[in-house]
């Protein structure tokens, strides 16, 4: 079992709808959530971080944290053609240098 | 501001070459990571270093080798190129202590060992 799993996709929606992207873990230990966003041929971007659980708003993006069901979500709203890219999400641990991300998801948003 | 700068974007290996990805920083960041990124298989860490002079293995250490003798670069060394080190590299940093999960990645090598 990989510790971080995430559904690779491709999700693909139209303008407007709203997006929701996950990622389940094993490691209890995790303390540090992070979501990134990837473009095609570019580096990942930090796009969302949350410490333990809880949710966390910033724009049109809100990420949540549910440590009881090992559980992360990214949700997007009034997705545009320009989120179209791949979504990491990503987990560490405090006292930890490794960050453990998942296989990423890849989205598609149509004009 | 640059931020993480890598060099070559591109590059094709023959079997047994040896070759250098330079990585460089310019946010005066502690932290430095080199990751690669294999298709359906996320990023895997290959080797960090929480400052000069320090180095540690990550998680698919084998083949490769680094050093950090200045706080901005963080070169990683593949010696007797394998066609499983066909990857895309990237090397990222981040602040020392608290904030250090935070990660400032470079635009990637894509490498070939063919």
């Amino acid at each position: 079992q990989k510790e971080v799993e995430q559904d690779p996709g491709p999700l693909s929606v139209p303008e407007g709808a709203i997006v929701s992207l996950n990622c389940t873990y094993s490691n209890s230990a995790f303390q540090y959530f992070m979501w990134y966003r990837q473009y095609s041929r570019k580096g990942p971007e930090l796009l969302m971080y949350t410490y333990s659980s809880g949710n966390k708003e910033d724009g049109r993006f809100t990420a949540q944290v549910d440590k009881s069901s090992k559980y992360i979500s990214l949700f997007i709203r009034d997705s545009q053609p320009s989120d179209s890219a791949t979504y990491l999400c990503a987990m560490s641990y405090t006292g930890g240098f490794k960050t453990i991300f998942g296989a990423g998801t890849r989205l598609f948003v149509k004009a | 501001n640059a931020g993480v700068t890598q060099t070559p974007k591109f590059r094709i290996l023959k079997i047994g070459q040896s070759m250098t990805l330079q990585c460089t920083q310019d946010m005066n960041h502690n932290y430095m990571y080199w990751y690669r990124q294999d298709p359906g298989m996320g990023l895997k860490l290959i080797y960090y270093s929480v400052g000069a002079g320090i180095t540690d293995k990550g998680e698919v250490p084998n083949g490769y080798n680094v050093s950090r003798s200045t706080t901005e670069d963080f070169p990683l060394r593949l010696e007797l190129a394998a066609p499983s080190q066909t990857s895309v590299y990237f090397c990222a940093s981040s602040y020392g202590g608290e904030g250090w999960e935070k990660l400032f990645f470079g635009s990637g090598t894509q490498l070939s060992v063919l």
